[in-house]
């Protein structure tokens, strides 16, 4: 059975610090796809960024970066320089191939303060 | 403008008193899914649906029901519903189900949340 956890519930930083939130997952699977959502306080679910498990290349976008490692079966984020923006809950998740299911992590709220 | 819709945004019923939640998606996908989020919990599976008529369930199915007969549409039915149902629902569809190499993110609709006094 596929499992997501985000082991850290709430993270406050100030703004222009870095964070990392963690997740952690568990698979039988060789083939597995990870996603990032992003859900600020207005509600809505913002699609981040989706890994297959043959990719572990480590992605950068804008401020946002993700380090995949499969020896520890982590799938983290960073952002850096963080904005009072970035404030939201975070979702890690992951579906395993030929899966049709998505399974999400606890989700971790980033709180950025000025 | 592609989206996923869902109705109603909020509602607050008594247990007992059936309700539906409708979705639908003006994108033609195929995957359509259901999901319920609760504190501490993130967001949990209830049904998905791999095309009309074909529906199956997630992690959490117990006390709902869907239905799938037109593609664009995929109502949560609550026959009986009970006050651990009080919850966040998400509706979701892509072209393609997540565990494919279909690049294609699932589209979120904006969420209803659902008291169940």
């Amino acid at each position: 059975a596929q499992k997501v956890t985000q082991a850290q519930t709430e993270i406050s930083v100030v703004e222009k610090e870095d964070v990392t939130l963690d997740c952690v997952y568990e698979t039988r699977d060789t083939t597995y796809y990870l996603f990032w959502y992003k859900q600020p306080p207005s509600g809505e679910l913002v699609f981040l960024i989706r890994r297959n498990s043959f990719d572990e290349q480590n992605e950068i976008s804008g401020r946002y970066s993700w380090n995949f490692q499969k020896s520890t079966s982590s799938f983290n984020f960073t952002i850096t320089a963080s904005q009072v923006v970035d404030s939201a809950v975070y979702f890690c998740a992951l579906s395993e191939g030929a899966g049709n299911k998505l399974t999400f992590g606890g989700g971790t709220r980033v709180l950025v303060k000025p | 403008e592609a989206q996923v819709t869902q109705n109603p945004r909020y509602l607050i019923t008594v247990t007992g008193k059936k309700l539906t939640v409708t979705c639908s998606q003006n994108m033609n996908h195929e995957y359509m899914s259901w999901y319920r989020q609760d504190p501490g919990l993130g967001l949990r599976q209830i049904y998905y649906s791999m095309n009309v008529e074909v529906t199956d369930k997630g992690d959490v199915p117990e006390g709902y029901k869907v239905s799938r007969k037109e593609k664009r549409n995929f109502p949560l039915i609550l026959e009986s519903p009970s006050p651990n149902q009080t919850s966040l629902y998400f509706c979701a569809s892509s072209a393609l189900p997540p565990g494919t190499t279909s690049n294609q993110p699932q589209h979120f609709g904006d969420g209803t949340r659902l008291s169940i006094l």
